[in-house]
Parts: structure tokens; sequence; C-alpha cells
């Protein structure tokens, strides 16, 4: 069964704080996401990776940065978090799109952060 | 910006079909239209996808007009268990990262 779990499901940080969001898939995808979900926005992409090492932005890259140092494993982080961090946090995985022809995204649980 | 637009709402009757409009006016030939679904507290799934013919997988069928201009996901039978926000989705089959840009949705309230 393919998996991608995130390290929680729920978060309370404080202002200022140093965040890390991590994301473990077992299906050794080349692409990786993180997301993030707000009531009325929907899910906006923050920054995706296609191969170790390597990172895009997304369309509100702005307060976040990532690292790949392994192919399984992508981490978001929130430099000093701020209260218009607090979100649902979500994170995927795929194939590239040549080598799956569904071109399907695979999706964690979500980690819902509160910054106060 | 999503490139789709679908109702904010619909219910549907357990045991009848559930069909989720999606209009993509402006969708381009290298395009295809995907829908993903998120039930409460989890995150989206994968339902199917297209490109100018019709689709059917377990889950549910694809109905795409032949201007490509809107489309129907269909689930045959709603349960209770369907009941999610529906996402319509254009994009490019090749894209970079396999990007996915989603819009609002439909919240499909299934009634018993």
């Amino acid at each position: 069964d393919v998996k991608v779990t995130q390290s929680s499901r729920y978060l309370v940080k404080r202002t200022g704080e140093k965040v890390f969001l991590e994301c473990v898939q077992d299906m050794d995808h080349e692409n990786m996401f993180w997301y993030r979900q707000d009531p009325g926005l929907g899910l906006r992409l923050i920054y995706f990776s296609y191969d170790v090492k390597m990172k895009e932005k997304g369309d509100i890259p702005e307060g976040y940065s990532v690292s790949r140092e392994k192919k399984e494993r992508f981490s978001l982080i929130l430099e000093s978090a701020s209260t218009n961090q607090t979100s649902m946090y979500l994170c995927a995985s795929s194939f590239p799109s040549g080598r799956d022809p569904y071109n399907e995204q695979f999706f964690g649980p979500g980690t819902r952060l509160t910054v106060l | 910006d999503a490139k789709t637009t679908q109702p904010t709402s619909m219910d549907c009757a357990e045991g009848r079909a559930a069909n989720l409009p999606c209009n993509h006016s402006t969708i381009s030939g290298n395009e295809y239209v995907y829908w993903y679904r998120q039930i409460h507290s989890q995150g989206p799934q994968y339902i199917i996808h297209g490109l100018k013919n019709n689709e059917t997988n377990e889950m549910a069928s694809l109905i795409i007009t032949e201007d490509r201009k809107s489309s129907t996901l269909i689930l045959p039978h709603a349960t209770l268990r369907d009941t999610a926000v529906y996402y319509c989705i254009v994009r490019p089959f090749y894209n970079q990262g396999g990007k996915l840009i989603f819009g609002q949705g439909t919240e499909l309230s299934v009634k018993p």
C-alpha cells in the first residue's frame, strides 16, 4: 500500500519559532510537493522538488524554505513562524509524468499547524 | 489561477448517481482534465483523468464534451462515504514537476 506520512497531525508553535514539517514517502517517487490549505483559498503550492537537492518555488514560497537531502524525505521549514502561517499543510509525491500513465499525486494526511 | 469553474456545493441521495459538472472553457490542446476528491480530515485522492474520450474506472466515469470546454464526473451509485470536496483540475500531462492547481471544488453531500 502506497504511503505518504507526515511527522505530526497537529502542531502548536509560538510566533518566531523555527518549525520543521517532515514528509516521508515509500514509493520511490522523484517528485514531492508541499501545499497549504486554507478555507476559501483552497490548496496552494508552496514548493516542490523533482529530484534530490532540487527545489522549485510554487505559488506562495514567501516565509518558507525546503530541504530534500534524500529521495524519500521532503522537509518544509518555517524560519520564523508567524500567525498568518497557521494552516493545514499537505505533502504529496508522484512519479515524473513519463513514468506514470495516471500522473497521480499521492497525498499525506496533513499537519494542522497553529502559530500563537 | 485555477482554470476551472465548479458549483460550490451539491446534494445527492444515497444510491443515486452523482453528476458533478466542471467548466474549463480555456482548456488548451495539451491539457488533461483531472479529478481529485478530499474527504474531511484527509489529503486529496486521485479519482480519474482524461483528454478527450470518456473514461471509466472502478471509482467513477468522466464525460468530456466534444469541444472539451466542460466535463462531468459521475459517481454511479453514491454512498455516504462519497461525501467530500471534489476538485476538477486541468493541466498538461507533461509539466514540470507535475504541479496541480486546485480551485475551490464542489462540496458533495450524500444524504441517506
